[in-house]
């Protein structure tokens, strides 16, 4: 079993709705970080958090540690936001532990 | 944000050939950085945990004499493939981690694209 789950694996939606992208996981941690890769594969790091929410424009992330249970969210979704998103959890000062990613497709 | 940087971007080989890839930490200083290797529509996969100054940690079923890394500088590692096969082929990607600078956060290089015909 993975250490780190995300879900859904797929995910397709029309321009303009709200995403919901889940990460569950199984280890202790010190911070969980989303990241974006495109299609080109270069990868950006999103958001990195250890309690609580935190908004970047149109993107939202919360965690909640007790539960060990993160969640990305996307408001008015965009064909550019159309990208793999990554959850990864940091178990202290150790590499990073990534979940399988989950693949956006945005349809305009 | 922090910027780290990888060159080249793209490489294509022959076969039993050496590649380096670079990874740069252009405005910070970088005390460790960790290469990653990413397979088609796969997830990264840690190769090697790369610390300025003393040898580098590799994972297990990653051999460190295919796989040379040198992290010189606070700035900068290498990854060297050699000898490459096809089976080389992948997507590596590096990130750096600044605990001196209060930063706990990873920055990602771009990717390099190996290519081995």
């Amino acid at each position: 079993k993975n250490e780190v789950e995300q879900s859904p694996q797929n995910l397709t939606a029309q321009e303009g709705e709200f995403i919901t992208i889940n990460c569950s996981y199984s280890v202790g941690i010190s911070a969980l970080h989303w990241l974006q890769q495109h299609p080109g594969g270069g990868i950006v790091s999103l958001f990195m958090l250890s309690s609580g929410k935190k908004k970047h424009g149109r993107l939202i992330a919360t965690i909640n540690i007790q539960e060990k249970h993160s969640s990305l969210h996307i408001t008015a979704s965009h064909p550019r936001d159309s990208a793999v998103y990554i959850c990864a959890v940091s178990p202290g000062n150790t590499p990073l532990v990534f979940g399988k990613g989950t693949r956006l497709s945005v349809i305009a | 944000g922090a910027v780290v940087s990888q060159h080249p971007s793209r490489v294509i080989c022959k076969s039993g050939t050496s590649v380096k890839i670079e990874c740069r930490s252009l405005d910070f200083q970088a005390t460790t950085m960790f290469w990653y290797r990413q397979f088609p529509k796969k997830s990264l996969m840690l190769m090697a945990t790369s610390n300025e100054g003393s040898k580098a940690t590799y994972e297990q079923g990653v051999e460190k004499d295919k796989f040379l890394i040198n992290h010189a500088s606070l700035t900068l590692s290498t990854l060297t493939v050699t000898s490459a096969h096809p089976e080389d082929s992948s997507f590596y990607i590096c990130s750096a981690y600044d605990w001196a600078g209060g930063y706990n956060e990873q920055f990602f290089g771009p990717g390099t694209r190996l290519t081995v015909l």
